[in-house]
């Protein structure tokens, strides 16, 4: 199976701040790389799929990069509605289906 | 609109087998390339994946966990249902399904349903 690696683990930032979350694969993936944001109590929703593709609805402070093993999600300036937990998951291999152990964004 | 929606109990007990059915609309999973998929969240951790079902029918399972799934679908009803056996405490989690186009990201997902594993 692809293993996911995300870093960090958990991130303080304030708003308007510019965050960047990284993911690793223990194989080449391509682009076949998704991003979502999780809130409390919320079903995960997609932010970014295929490494850099925007989901129809999510703003352009979002973006993804990356191909091969190593990807990027960065926020260009943090709103409060933005403080969440944000996963990513490999669409290469699948199955099994892989998502990293998450991030947690707090706010400073 | 694409929506997907999980029923099933709230809680069992121990060595009980779980039936969980995920009711979808805006989508056929007869659809070449459609898939659903069941994941699921223990209290403050991080996603599992569970199970998938494709529009073929075609059936693929957790490594760690596939002796214990079976996921099948009733394409007329937009059904799709996982059963899990053996339940323990460990498996108390939030249960989710999700739409995904094969080689796709989950693109839709239901609200949830947490499941409680306690005697």
């Amino acid at each position: 199976d692809i293993q996911m690696t995300q870093s960090p683990s958990s991130l303080s930032a304030s708003v308007g701040d510019r965050v960047t979350i990284t993911c690793r694969a223990s194989q080449s993936i391509s682009s076949y790389l998704n991003w979502y944001q999780q809130k409390p109590g919320k079903a995960p929703k997609l932010l970014i799929y295929a490494a850099s593709s925007l989901q129809s609805g999510v703003p352009s402070r979002f973006s993804g990069s990356g191909s091969g093993t190593d990807f990027t999600l960065t926020i260009s300036s943090l709103q409060p509605e933005d403080f969440a937990t944000y996963y990513c998951q490999q669409s290469y291999s699948t199955p099994p289906v892989t998502f990293g152990q998450g991030t947690r964004l707090e706010i400073k | 609109q694409v929506t997907l929606r999980e029923s099933g109990p709230a809680l069992v007990k121990p060595t009980q087998t779980l039936t969980l059915t995920c009711t979808f609309s805006g989508f056929s999973l007869s659809t070449s390339g459609m898939c659903v998929s069941w994941v699921r969240q223990p209290p403050g951790k991080a996603l599992e994946w569970l199970a998938l079902i494709d529009w073929d029918d075609d059936k693929y399972y957790s490594t760690s966990l596939k002796t214990r799934l079976t996921i099948s679908k009733d394409t007329s009803k937009n059904q799709v249902v996982l059963t899990m056996t053996n339940m323990d405490p460990v498996d108390t989690a939030t249960y989710y399904c999700a739409r995904m186009p094969v080689a796709g990201p989950f693109d839709y997902w239901g609200q949830g349903t947490l499941v409680t594993v306690s005697s």
